[in-house]
């Protein structure tokens, strides 16, 4: 399909792992990112990974690219009530270095409890 | 830091009116866009522009027109304005052609309100 898809929520408890799933389309996808949106805010970029690569991690986040199934997660380990927020997933597809255009998920809501 | 900047965190505004929403950047970014962000239907592209006086429709461009006059200021302009384009506007720019690292940096949004 077209869409970039997302779990739409997921509730974890304060200290565990918490693990959000994203499905993308183009398996030629040069670069996906993930972004944080806190409430009333705009989306902040959190990390990213290159396609060559099938893991990245940057302290409490891992990212891991299976590019034969098209899928991407991010892991943030010990999960705190501040990582409440809705993750994005997006990809940046061939064609599109001369618009920039990213195609986002429709974003996973975090709800981590104390 | 990339710092995008848009002019309102709140407005409010009544039904008929030509509404402006402004937004900024400070990074010489070619590409600026324009996204309302509605609960279930993620962000949904408006328009985009990779460069001045240059614009693209994007998904749902109908009742919006834009404008860029100048490389870091990126405006959104309802014609007239209508209850059903209640939304959070988020502005974002990036780099242009021949970067294939390509993030978009957003502004804190807008949260604009139709009476």
């Amino acid at each position: 399909g077209e869409d970039v898809e997302q779990s739409l929520f997921l509730s974890v408890r304060e200290g565990d792992s918490s693990v959000i799933n994203c499905t993308y389309t183009d398996s030629s996808s040069t670069y996906l990112y993930w972004y944080k949106q806190e409430p009333g805010a705009g989306l902040q970029l959190l990390t990213y990974i290159f396609s060559n690569m099938d893991m990245k991690q940057d302290q409490r986040l891992t990212v891991l690219l299976n590019k034969k199934d098209k899928h991407l997660s991010l892991r943030i380990a010990d999960t705190q009530t501040g990582d409440s927020a809705i993750y994005f997933c997006a990809e940046s597809r061939p064609g599109s270095s001369n618009t920039g255009k990213l195609i986002f998920g429709q974003g996973t809501t975090l709800q981590v409890k104390p | 830091d990339v710092k995008v900047t848009q002019s309102s965190r709140y407005l409010v505004k009544r039904t008929g009116e030509k509404v402006f929403l402004e937004c900024v950047q400070d990074m010489d970014h070619e590409n600026m866009f324009w996204y309302r962000q509605d609960p279930g239907l993620g962000l949904r592209l408006i328009y985009f522009s990779y460069d001045v006086k240059m614009k693209e429709k994007g998904d749902i461009p109908e009742g919006y027109s834009v404008s860029r006059e100048k490389k870091e200021r990126f405006s959104l302009i309802l014609e007239s304005a209508s209850t059903n384009q209640t939304s959070m506007y988020l502005c974002a720019s990036s780099f242009g052609t021949g970067f294939s690292y390509q993030p978009q940096h957003f502004g804190d949004g807008t949260r604009l309100s139709i009476l």
